[in-house]
């Protein structure tokens, strides 16, 4: 079974500038998360998706975030205008249907440099 | 949200158990606790869950006492391929979904 596939594995922008990363969850999976993970610090929830729809978006940093999941398959993760602080590795996950019980499969994750 | 706290380092050596404690005070009664395990450059891995007792895989085990306010990670015979950070998270279905909350995670460090 093929995993959670992201692109790409880095990315090097000037603040300022504008940036999208991609996801492909795992096949048949209805649940999709974003999440951003600082070094040093655990991965923090941006949004996550019922198949096209959002569940929570409470985190996500609506003035600069936006989060998209056509056709409840793909989704892409943008960053406009990037700030300093927005350097992390942003992980992509998926997960059957949701529930409390589900496993979230993550992948390798997009490591984003803002300088 | 049920806030977890652990340690945030532990050293062993190849060969020992190594177990790791979660606290969770204010953990919901639909909650379940989870532990992710995760490698450098790598997004994080499940390893195991539990709802209350005793469960155990192929990788590890997870104690839950009766009140459900902390749980242990049980590790078998670590090996230096365990060395990793490991999250303990509690979480469940509240109105908007499923939501998980990651602390920062416990580094473990195995040597020979």
């Amino acid at each position: 079974e093929a995993g959670v596939a992201q692109s790409p594995r880095y990315k090097i922008i000037e603040k300022r500038q504008s940036v999208a990363f991609w996801c492909n969850p795992i096949s048949g999976h209805a649940t999709l998360y974003w999440y951003q993970q600082i070094l040093g610090q655990g991965p923090k929830l941006l949004i996550q998706f019922q198949n096209n729809g959002v569940v929570d978006d409470s985190q996500l940093p609506k003035d600069r975030f936006s989060a998209e999941r056509l056709k409840g398959v793909d989704s892409t993760l943008k960053i406009q205008p990037a700030k300093l602080e927005d350097s992390a590795v942003y992980l992509c996950a998926s997960s059957y249907h949701g529930g409390a019980e589900d496993t979230q499969y993550f992948g390798p994750g997009t490591r984003l440099t803002v300088l | 949200l049920a806030k977890t706290t652990q340690p945030i380092s532990m050293d062993s050596y190849e060969g020992q158990e190594v177990n790791i404690t979660c606290s969770h005070n204010n953990i919901a009664t639909n909650d379940y606790i989870t532990w992710y395990q995760q490698f450098p450059s790598q997004g994080p891995r499940f390893i195991i869950q539990g709802y209350k007792t005793k469960v155990t895989n192929e990788v590890a085990s997870l104690f839950i006492p009766a009140d459900r306010k902390s749980s242990t990670l049980s590790l078998p015979r670590v090996s230096l391929s365990d060395t990793a950070v490991y999250y303990c998270l509690v979480g469940g279905l509240t109105g908007g979904g499923n939501k998980l909350t990651f602390g920062t995670g416990t580094q473990l460090k195995v040597e020979l």
